[in-house]
């Protein structure tokens, strides 16, 4: 059973406007969401993290809020730029453990 | 920052050999290591949490006597694929937390692994 879940597979957004990309999660255990942007190939690249205590956390374009009650979480990017092509994980930890589990990431297309 | 080196990053190798793959943290100790396993267009499993001085400890299903890892050192976690068939072609990826025991989990660039 999955316990993180990205239930859109692809999105594709105009250049400048915002892109927002859904998470959700079975596990009332995970404390702790990071969001990994990933291209073929290549290992990924941490973006930005939020912590069970907060619901927002914001990092320059790059905007991550947690809904606890709803076990839901989005990543907002605004303005979206081309080079912001990629797949996109969201992944959770628990306090009990520091194992990542990862959604099934949903792949981004920026067009110009 | 911490920057985790994976290598090869590709290879082709046929049927019955054994591959190993090296994960190294180059600026900083990493206690523990994390190895997956991403197949095309699907999302990365983990296979097994590789602790230094330590055994590994394994996902359900994945078998430790194919994928034997050996993290002997703080800054140095090998994935042995051992006895490689056509279906465990895979990218495979480390990844490592530094020792100070924070969420900062760094990946390595993952290994394209073909088996012929």
């Amino acid at each position: 059973d999955q316990q993180v879940k990205q239930n859109s597979p692809s999105l594709s957004v105009q250049e400048g406007r915002i892109s927002i990309l859904n998470c959700d999660y079975t596990n009332s255990m995970f404390d702790y969401f990071l969001w990994y942007k990933k291209y073929p190939a290549e290992g990924p690249t941490f973006l930005i993290s939020i912590s069970s205590i907060k619901d927002k956390n914001e990092d320059g374009r790059f905007t991550v809020f947690l809904n606890k009650s709803a076990k839901h979480l989005s990543l907002h990017i605004v303005p979206s730029q081309p080079g912001d092509s990629a797949v996109y994980f969201c992944a959770a930890v628990g306090s009990a453990g520091n194992k990542l589990t990862f959604g099934g990431g949903t792949r981004v297309l920026v067009k110009p | 920052g911490a920057v985790v080196s994976q290598h090869p990053s590709w290879v082709i190798c046929k049927s019955g050999t054994s591959v190993k793959i090296e994960c190294r943290s180059l600026d900083f100790q990493a206690t523990t290591m994390f190895w997956y396993r991403q197949f095309p267009k699907q999302s990365l499993m983990l296979m097994a949490t590789s602790n230094e001085g330590s055994k590994a400890t394994y996902e359900q299903g994945v078998e430790k006597d194919k994928f034997l890892i050996n993290h002997a050192s703080l800054t140095l976690s090998t994935l042995t694929v051992t006895s490689a068939h056509p279906e465990d072609s895979s990218f495979y990826i480390c990844s490592a937390m530094p020792g100070t025991g924070d969420y900062g989990y760094t990946f390595g660039s993952g290994t394209r692994l073909t088996v012929v």
